[in-house]
């Protein structure tokens, strides 16, 4: 158990809709991150905030949007549902947010669009 | 833009004898290289990572991996592989991009057999 916390573990929703995400970090650290993995794409990095502020952006879509809260917990939010966002997300934590510290994944959220 | 080839799709060994999973990077600057593992539907698990000092880094799981800086690898092995150990295994590379964003490879599926 890596300490980070998702949820929820499974969710079928329909095109269109919105889901919102959920992760708690490890005790302690500053920084999260969101990746997404799929078949066709493998393991794609989507943000990463530390203690509140965007740090670094990768190729995440302008219909998702993340935050990371006073308390540390982020939501990574998904719109305008495509049956291509059908995807395993994880969220991942690191005490700090610079380059070399380690990242500690959760066990991910399984979203599939129907 | 930094990168990781993971060349081998699959790798299959008997328990008992040694594994080796290929990784080769490509990055400028300093590499910082990651080893983690998938095992079925659950998050990736951090082994082991490269920043500086010896070439040859210890992780968990009795894994281990050598930087090679001329032939630009970072292969993870494992001197006695277990039935256990049959997983995805992913390298990644720091990206130099800002923040802490990794860059993974394609993943290499581990089938140790009795």
């Amino acid at each position: 158990d890596s300490g980070v916390t998702q949820t929820p573990k499974h969710l079928i929703t329909a095109t269109g809709q919105r889901v919102t995400l959920r992760c708690s970090p490890r005790s302690g650290d500053l920084s999260v991150y969101w990746y997404q993995q799929s078949l066709d794409q493998g393991l794609q990095f989507l943000i990463q905030y530390y203690n509140g502020e965007e740090r670094a952006k990768g190729n995440i879509l302008e219909r998702f949007s993340a935050q990371q809260f006073p308390d540390l917990h982020s939501e990574l939010n998904l719109s305008s549902l495509e049956l291509g966002d059908s995807a395993l997300y994880f969220c991942a934590s690191s005490v700090g947010g610079q380059a070399g510290n380690t990242i500690y994944f959760g066990e991910g959220s399984w979203l599939t669009v129907v | 833009a930094q990168s990781v080839a993971q060349p081998e799709d699959q790798v299959n060994v008997a328990e008992g004898n040694p594994l080796t999973v290929k990784c080769t990077y490509s990055v400028s600057g300093n590499p910082y290289l990651f080893w983690y593992v998938q095992y079925p539907n659950r998050g990736l698990q951090f082994l082991l990572k490269y920043i500086t000092g010896d070439n040859l880094v210890k992780g968990s799981y009795g894994f281990e991996a050598e930087f090679n800086k001329s032939q630009t690898s970072f292969h993870l092995k494992k001197p006695s592989a277990l039935v256990s150990d049959s997983a995805l295994y992913f390298c990644a590379v720091r990206d130099t991009g800002g923040g802490n964003k990794l860059t993974f490879g394609t993943g290499t599926q581990l089938k140790v057999e009795l």
